[in-house]
């Protein structure tokens, strides 16, 4: 079945550098990923959209890549700032309109 | 402009029990749809309502059950609740044919 994948370790850094994020996906080939920011108790907010014939996709301080050969999304924060700390999701569409999402990765950005 | 907005915020309920939650989209928007996010976990699809009508479901049991009203807002319906059931349920609306989804904040719902 469609899968996807994220690194469920939390990942900690110092503020000033860059993070960065992987997700997996398995047994399909979604045409775009997408991913979300979830702050505690809130519901996710949507980042960033990258089609498959997408190598690369940038805003602002966000950074996304889709590899298709690796079947791998990375989303990078560079120049990290304490703010930045929540979970980050990756989605991908399922089939008519539903969306499967990773577990996802919670971000710490130390001072 | 609003955002899709949910109550109750807090909901708890005991086993055997039914539950309502409700969900009003952002204006102009026509799909709704519910996610569940139990704790340590990932959303997972429940269901998505178009122009009034089911148009997918995600792999739950059919004492989960929900509608859309003409004003396309929606309600979710859980009956004989059980502790598992206990999680985050998060609404998201969009244009039909756009990829974006914009969440709620969520309804929390504890069953004791």
């Amino acid at each position: 079945s469609q899968k996807i994948e994220q690194n469920s370790e939390a990942l900690n850094i110092q503020e000033g550098k860059t993070a960065t994020l992987t997700c997996n996906y398995t047994n399909y080939s979604p045409a775009y990923l997408q991913w979300y920011r979830q702050d505690p108790g809130r519901g996710p907010v949507f980042l960033l959209l990258i089609r498959e014939n997408e190598k690369e996709k940038r805003k602002e301080r966000l950074k996304v890549t889709f590899d298709t050969t690796l079947k791998q999304s990375l989303f990078h924060i560079t120049a990290s700032q304490p703010a930045d700390s929540a979970t980050y999701l990756c989605a991908s569409p399922g089939g008519y309109n539903k969306l499967i999402f990773g577990a996802g990765t919670r971000l710490a950005v130390h001072p | 402009e609003a955002g899709v907005t949910q109550s109750p915020t807090h909901l708890i309920k005991t086993r055997g029990q039914q539950a309502t939650l409700r969900c009003s989209p952002i204006s102009g928007h026509t799909s709704v749809y519910w996610y569940q996010q139990a704790l340590g976990l990932g959303l997972q699809f429940l269901l998505w309502y178009d122009e009034g009508e089911e148009r997918n479901r995600g792999n739950f049991p059919p004492r989960f059950s929900g509608r859309q009203f003409p004003n396309y807002s929606s309600e979710l319906n859980v009956n004989a609740l059980e502790l598992e059931d206990s999680a985050l349920y998060l609404c998201a609306s969009s244009l039909v044919r756009e990829n974006e989804q914009f969440f709620g904040p969520g309804t929390r719902l504890t069953v004791l």
